[in-house]
């Protein structure tokens, strides 16, 4: 059974820096892009990062762009979002998520970033 | 960026009734190469993330009941539940998965008249 588990989710203030980990279960992590893609009450589902299956692609939505990283260790089914230079509107729930055939297939349950002063 | 916008915000249906919810991509997102439109449907419960029902704009998720169905094509598409249950409220949103960053709509919530 597949599963997606996320952590590292914390309250920070504005400009600070925090890293989220997303371990994945029962699936063959190597062969698939990995999402981060987070939800807020007004903005709504926003796909922030992917990461390509070996690492060699990373594209970032202009809102994140120059202040958060994905990366993903394959020999340990992990994948990872470096966040610096945190804002207010950054507080959200941070989900991971896969797509091994279209889109969003699997889905972690999430961790909560909230960047308050 | 390819914005996907929903109507209605809100709908109340009777149990046993039909649901129709539209989505309006602002940019084509049939490829014309595969005819394939990059549209998914997701549906989301309370304290759950969302859920995988259509991709392709018309394929049924694995295990999705048969009342859900999308279908459209180009910009215009529509989730329709033919016959709704009382498990069937929740919110729903359309995804394009033409280009990245992959946008949602904004959804739209489905709740028992």
């Amino acid at each position: 059974q597949v599963q997606l588990v996320e952590s590292g989710g914390d309250v920070v203030q504005p400009g600070m820096s925090l890293r989220l980990s997303c371990e994945v279960f029962g699936f063959t992590f190597s062969s698939y892009a990995m999402y981060w893609v987070r939800q807020t009450p007004g903005k709504g589902l926003e796909c922030v990062a992917v990461i390509s299956d070996d690492t060699t692609n990373k594209i970032y939505a202009d809102s994140v762009k120059g202040r958060f990283t994905i990366s993903r260790d394959n020999s340990k089914n992990m994948v990872y979002l470096q966040m610096s230079s945190l804002r207010v509107e950054d507080t959200a729930l941070y989900y991971c998520a896969t797509a091994s055939m279209t889109t969003f297939d699997y889905w972690g349950q999430g961790t909560v970033v909230t960047v308050s002063s | 960026d390819i914005v996907m916008t929903q109507s209605p915000e809100s709908l109340a249906v009777s149990l046993g009734e039909r649901a129709t919810i539209n989505c309006k991509s602002s940019q084509n997102i049939l490829y014309s190469s595969n005819n394939k439109n990059y549209l998914a449907w997701f549906q989301q419960k309370p304290g759950q993330p969302p859920k995988l029902l259509i991709y392709w704009a018309s394929n049924r998720e694995s295990g999705v009941p048969d009342r859900f169905s999308g279908s459209g094509s180009g910009t215009d598409f529509t989730l329709t539940i033919s016959s709704l249950q009382a498990e069937d409220v929740a919110v729903y949103y359309c995804q394009q998965y033409f280009s990245f960053p992959y946008s949602f709509g904004q959804g739209t919530k489905l709740e028992i008249k």
